[in-house]
């Protein structure tokens, strides 16, 4: 399975904007770069995801390097509501498996 | 609230005693997940169903452990015999087809004294 690379944690600001990078340089052709998030003592909770464009939704941009190696979930004004642990997954949408692997995640702490 | 639902979200057994989970999918979704979660661990896969056929089962899951989805609705996670080391936080998942998003279930955390 083709791996994440995230950092164990990050700070920031409340109301700057977050840069929360990832690597994946093992990344195939058919993996999709996902982005869930974790808020203490809640489940999982889905952010974007995306191929080969850079997406956007309510809760965030995903900015996918040209050659896919790397990509940088964007919050763009970080609240004390976006503390959580950020968590970068590739998902093989070919794959003969169904579950979603977990890495360690980016533990992003907002400072007030 | 139409998300997914666990019962119950806390859990304290003993050591050597049976606990059973259950898990209410969003309605209509056709796929189910069970993963585990350790303090300061990304959730680890368990297993999951397509409606009532459970199509996989991770290493993690013992024999103690047995997880059912009678009709293809529910889910059920009971584990035998706990032990301390099954002392973490269960986590229930569903989605509408394979390769969709999964929606995450706010969890059980059992400890085992």
């Amino acid at each position: 399975d083709a791996k994440t690379t995230q950092p164990n944690s990050m700070e920031s600001n409340e109301e700057e904007p977050v840069h929360l990078p990832c690597n994946h340089s093992t990344i195939s052709g058919t993996d999709y770069i996902h982005w869930y998030r974790q808020l203490p003592s809640q489940g999982p909770e889905y952010v974007i995801h995306g191929l080969t464009s850079n997406v956007n939704n309510r809760m965030a941009s995903l900015a996918i390097a040209e050659d896919r190696k790397s990509s940088t979930l964007i919050l763009h004004r970080a609240t004390l509501r976006d503390a959580a642990v950020y968590y970068c997954i590739l998902r093989d949408v070919w794959a003969s498996y169904d579950k979603v692997i977990f890495g360690p995640g980016t533990s992003l702490s907002v400072i007030p | 609230d139409t998300g997914v639902s666990q019962d119950p979200r806390h859990k304290i057994t003993k050591r050597g005693q049976n606990v059973t989970f259950r898990c209410d999918p969003i309605s209509e979704h056709n796929r189910l997940y069970w993963y585990r979660q350790t303090l300061g661990q990304g959730p680890e896969f368990l297993t999951y169903f397509q409606n009532e056929a459970q199509l996989e089962k991770s290493r993690l899951l013992s024999d103690r452990f047995s997880a059912e989805r009678p009709k293809g609705s529910f889910s059920t996670l009971e584990i035998q015999r706990t032990e301390q080391g099954d002392s973490a936080m269960y986590l229930c998942a569903s989605s509408l087809w394979a390769q969709e998003t999964q929606y995450f279930g706010p969890g059980t955390r059992l400890l085992v004294l």
